[in-house]
């Protein structure tokens, strides 16, 4: 069963602009992580935010975390083409023996 | 270079025919997992190890085998494949299974199973 759900699932927006994707969980997480997907690609590790952390960058990415409401924000600035990607939030529960479980993902795509 | 390696990458093959997708990590990871994905199911966990020797079953285990006999090895085998483990199968491995859990993943394996 699936721990993450993002939202949306398909982003379309202009060069330039940001781009936000949520995703909610439904059990008490060790940490949270966000991973890109290009097409058909493996994913790749962009953020960890852990559970007593409220807000993480690197880059052009912000990632908030808010337990009470259980649910976290990847804000990505100034979007380029590159980043044309499918997002996944990723969480390890105590409740699910530590195990990492990924949401279904973002679809998204900048537009040129 | 810090890397998981799978193969094969694309496979085509049928109904019943055992097959084996490798595995291989050269990060000294001690834990290690599979993953099939599918259109709009998302990423699924099949099975993982936490060290060698260690194995469980993930969400999606049925009609899968693995093994760990060594630390930098992960076979996902299937000894009987049917049609509906057609997926894009994709291996990680991390330093430790959670609170570091950073996953790195190969590039996937594509099968159909015909």
């Amino acid at each position: 069963s699936q721990q993450g759900e993002e939202d949306p699932q398909a982003l379309s927006i202009q060069e330039g602009e940001n781009a936000t994707m949520n995703c909610s969980y439904k059990t008490s997480i060790n940490n949270l992580q966000w991973y890109r997907q290009n097409s058909g690609r493996g994913l790749v590790h962009l953020i960890l935010i852990r559970s007593n952390e409220r807000e993480k960058h690197s880059g052009r990415l912000r990632v908030t975390l808010d337990t009470s409401k259980k649910s976290s924000s990847l804000l990505i600035t100034a979007s380029r083409a590159a980043d044309t990607a499918s997002y996944f939030c990723a969480t390890d529960s105590r409740d699910r023996d530590d195990k990492i479980i990924f949401g279904k993902g973002t679809r998204l795509h900048i537009l040129p | 270079e810090a890397q998981v390696t799978q193969n094969p990458r694309y496979l085509i093959t049928v109904t019943g025919k055992k097959l084996t997708v490798t595995c291989s990590q050269n990060m000294n990871h001690e834990y290690m997992s599979w993953y099939r994905q599918d259109p709009g199911l998302g990423l699924r966990q099949i099975y993982y190890s936490m060290n060698v020797e260690v194995t469980d079953k993930g969400d999606v285990p049925e009609g899968y085998k693995v093994s760990r006999k060594e630390k930098r090895n992960f076979p996902l085998i299937l000894e009987s494949p049917s049609p509906n483990q057609t997926s894009l199968y994709f291996c990680a491995s991390s330093r430790s299974g959670s609170t570091t859990g950073e996953l790195f993943f190969g590039e996937g394996s594509r099968l159909t199973v015909l």
